[in-house]
């Protein structure tokens, strides 16, 4: 149980177009999801925390307008990468915490994004 | 605010040997849980272990046990037996209590396991 997808596993699109990275509780809910980007061989970032019914809290320094994240239902939270440029490629990763109590975060396959 | 701190950005291990992982922390909450997890070169992130601040005891799951040495701050993993599927990204997280979910993670370790 605890399995967390992402659609598309990677995708390359051209400059100034827009991505939509989907994140799905595959057999739980999920009223909270993690975003995460990661460079090549660094950490994580949290880019944001996504919130089922309500608007997306963002961490400093990451762009509202450019990332815009929906948790449209408790099992479905995407991310659209809009106008991209070549400097948004990377790794994005997402997360559903668990209920028990460890609060152990199950997390997506990761979308890899290129940008040409 | 919470940290994570791994300072061994690579390591090598022959295969069949055991490693030992870094990780401190710091918090001032008094309920806090910590996590490792493993990222092979495909990316996905794969939970190994966790411990929380009030366990008696280290947690061991499999190869896998963590040090967990509470005065010191310090939640090391320890590898037994390693494997050639054993290299790749190793991660330390912290989940602060208060009904926190978001982990800070440290920098990671890269781990590679000679045959």
């Amino acid at each position: 149980g605890a399995v967390v997808s992402q659609h598309p596993s990677w995708v390359i699109c051209k400059s100034g177009t827009s991505v939509k990275i989907e994140c799905r509780s595959l057999d739980f809910q999920a009223t909270t999801m993690f975003w995460y980007r990661q460079f090549p061989k660094q950490s994580l970032m949290l880019m944001a925390t996504s919130n089922e019914g309500s608007k997306a809290t963002y961490e400093q320094g990451v762009e509202k307008d450019k990332f815009l994240i929906n948790h449209a239902s408790l099992t479905l939270s995407t991310l659209t990468v809009t106008s991209a440029h070549p400097e948004d490629s990377s790794f994005y990763i997402c997360s559903a915490p668990g209920t028990g109590v460890t609060y152990e975060q199950y997390f997506g396959p990761g979308t890899r994004l290129t940008v040409t | 605010a919470q940290k994570i701190t791994q300072t061994q950005p690579g390591m090598f291990v022959q295969e069949k040997e055991a490693v030992t992982l870094d990780c401190t922390y710091d918090t001032s909450d008094p309920s806090y849980g910590l996590f490792w997890y493993k990222q092979p070169s495909s990316g996905e992130m794969i939970f190994l272990i966790y411990q929380g601040s009030y366990d008696q005891q280290n947690a061991t799951e499999g190869r896998y046990s963590l040090n967990f040495q509470k005065a010191r701050k310090s939640a090391n993993l320890v590898i037994s037996a390693s494997q050639l599927g054993d290299s790749a990204m190793y991660f330390c997280a912290m989940r602060a209590g208060g009904g926190s979910y978001i982990p800070t993670f440290g920098r990671g370790t890269s781990l590679i396991v000679h045959p």
